[in-house]
């Protein structure tokens, strides 16, 4: 079916780990996104990317990277965990730059830092 | 900047009664405006949405919302609650640059 996938689905890692976290969508959309969720404060975004090659800084980038090589796939990355990004992270992509269509989630990834 | 603001972390609701969850919206231009549905350990799943037109917009499962510029709101209804809408609902509005904004949710509960 198409739609949005993300891998792992789950990660626990150790304080100062990295890891990257792969989004991969079929629909040919442009533009994509990484939010984080945490319980009380909704979905914060962290980074998105308006097409090939672009990425952009969201409301919490601090300890991210993100990279958009293939239009169908964006990467987030944490260089050196900490508990603090203990959290679910959702990726999302939508046609257009207006989102009158909303955005179409992947089930998400749920990452624990010890 | 857009702020979209829920009224109620925690809604608790009797299966059969009106389902109420709200929303408020902060911009002067009225963005475009959706309602988010999250089932445990899932992704979100889009309800309904407003772009322009109808201010009384349905969506699955039986929700509706009815955008009011007056009162800047964009609440979601459901006139008769199942056991299977225990869930968290989101709303969301666009910003400036098209990008969403969420609010923090809110996790409705049905009791039977």
């Amino acid at each position: 079916n198409a739609g949005v996938t993300q891998t792992p689905k789950f990660r626990v890692l150790k304080t100062g780990q990295s890891m990257t976290l792969l989004c991969a969508q079929d629909m040919n959309h442009e533009y994509m996104y990484w939010y984080r969720q945490d319980p009380g404060m909704g979905l914060r975004l962290i980074h998105y990317s308006v097409g090939e090659g672009t990425t952009a800084k969201g409301e919490v980038p601090d300890g991210y990277n993100v990279s958009r090589l293939k239009k169908q796939n964006f990467l987030l990355g944490l260089e050196s965990a900490a508990p603090s990004q203990t959290s679910v992270y959702f990726c999302a992509s939508s046609y257009d730059t207006r989102a009158q269509y909303g955005y179409t989630f992947g089930s998400g990834t749920r990452l624990t830092v010890v | 900047a857009q702020s979209v603001t829920q009224l109620g972390s925690h809604v608790s609701v009797s299966e059969g009664a009106l389902v109420l969850l709200r929303c408020n919206y902060s911009s002067s231009v009225p963005p475009y405006l959706f309602w988010y549905v999250q089932y445990p350990n899932q992704g979100l799943q889009l309800l309904l949405k407003y772009t322009t037109g109808a201010t009384l917009v349905k969506g699955i499962n039986g929700f509706e919302a009815e955008f009011k510029k007056s009162e800047t709101s964009f609440h979601l209804t459901k006139p008769s609650a199942h056991m299977s809408d225990a869930a968290e609902y989101f709303c969301a509005g666009t910003d400036s640059w098209g990008k969403l904004q969420f609010g923090a949710g809110t996790q409705v509960v049905v009791t039977p």
